[in-house]
């Protein structure tokens, strides 16, 4: 399979534990996307890296959400000291831009998380 | 503010039956328009992307149209199967000098019943 693959898929955890997620993007895309999508709501931005560098972040990515890529490669996302209102299904896309043209996010899975 | 409105919120329609899904948006600069599907507790899947210049864009039963000037879209499904049954989202993609971001609609909820 090489599409774009997340794990964990589901996470449960208790407020205030800090959670990590990792996302690897097809191997030739060098543009990364998270998203957070809610029940009943479509995917709200959080932040986008091309290769390593993070270029944006959502002001919904608060100062407990942290991003990487340190490579260039997979990418993680951690939430420290959880809250209920985290509790969210987490999506990762990735993408490859052509020369003058428009780029097609490839979404992965998800990791649903819950915190109790 | 960027934003992407869709209509209805959720519909249900018979096996067989054609229906249309509505898009309008607010979004500016506008770079292109994505349909996608997203089937329950998976990832979206993209059915259409149409940029400023293009009005309509098919893939199978799947019609997308756009219309840059009122800034509407809509997707049409022709003879809608179960395996439709999805929520079906529209997307619109802003273009920055370092790159961009898309902005989601709500989704409508279809269910296609036998």
């Amino acid at each position: 399979d090489t599409g774009v693959s997340q794990n964990p898929r589901h996470k449960i955890t208790k407020r205030g534990q800090n959670v990590t997620f990792r996302c690897d993007p097809i191997s030739e895309h060098n543009r990364l996307y998270w998203y957070r999508q809610t029940l009943g709501q479509g995917p709200e931005f959080l932040t986008y890296f091309q290769n390593e560098a993070q270029l944006e972040k959502s002001r919904l990515l608060s100062d407990r959400f942290s991003a990487e890529r340190p490579k260039g490669s997979f990418s993680t996302l951690e939430i420290q000291r959880t809250e209920q209102g985290d509790s969210a299904m987490y999506l990762c896309a990735s993408s490859f831009r052509p020369a003058g043209g428009a780029d097609t996010q490839y979404f992965g899975p998800g990791t649903r998380l819950t915190v109790l | 503010k960027n934003q992407v409105e869709q209509s209805p919120q959720s519909l249900i329609i018979l096996e067989g039956k054609n229906c249309t899904l509505q898009c309008n948006y607010t979004v500016s600069p506008f770079s292109n328009l994505r349909w996608y599907k997203q089937d329950t507790g998976r990832g979206p899947v993209s059915l259409t992307i149409m940029t400023f210049s293009e009005n309509t864009k098919s893939n199978g039963r799947y019609t997308a149209t756009l219309d840059a000037d009122t800034k509407q879209s809509s997707l049409h499904i022709t003879a809608s199967q179960l395996s439709d049954s999805a929520s079906y989202i529209c997307v619109v993609s802003v273009t920055y000098n370092q790159g961009g971001k898309l902005i989601f609609g709500q989704g409508t909820e279809l269910s296609v019943k036998p």
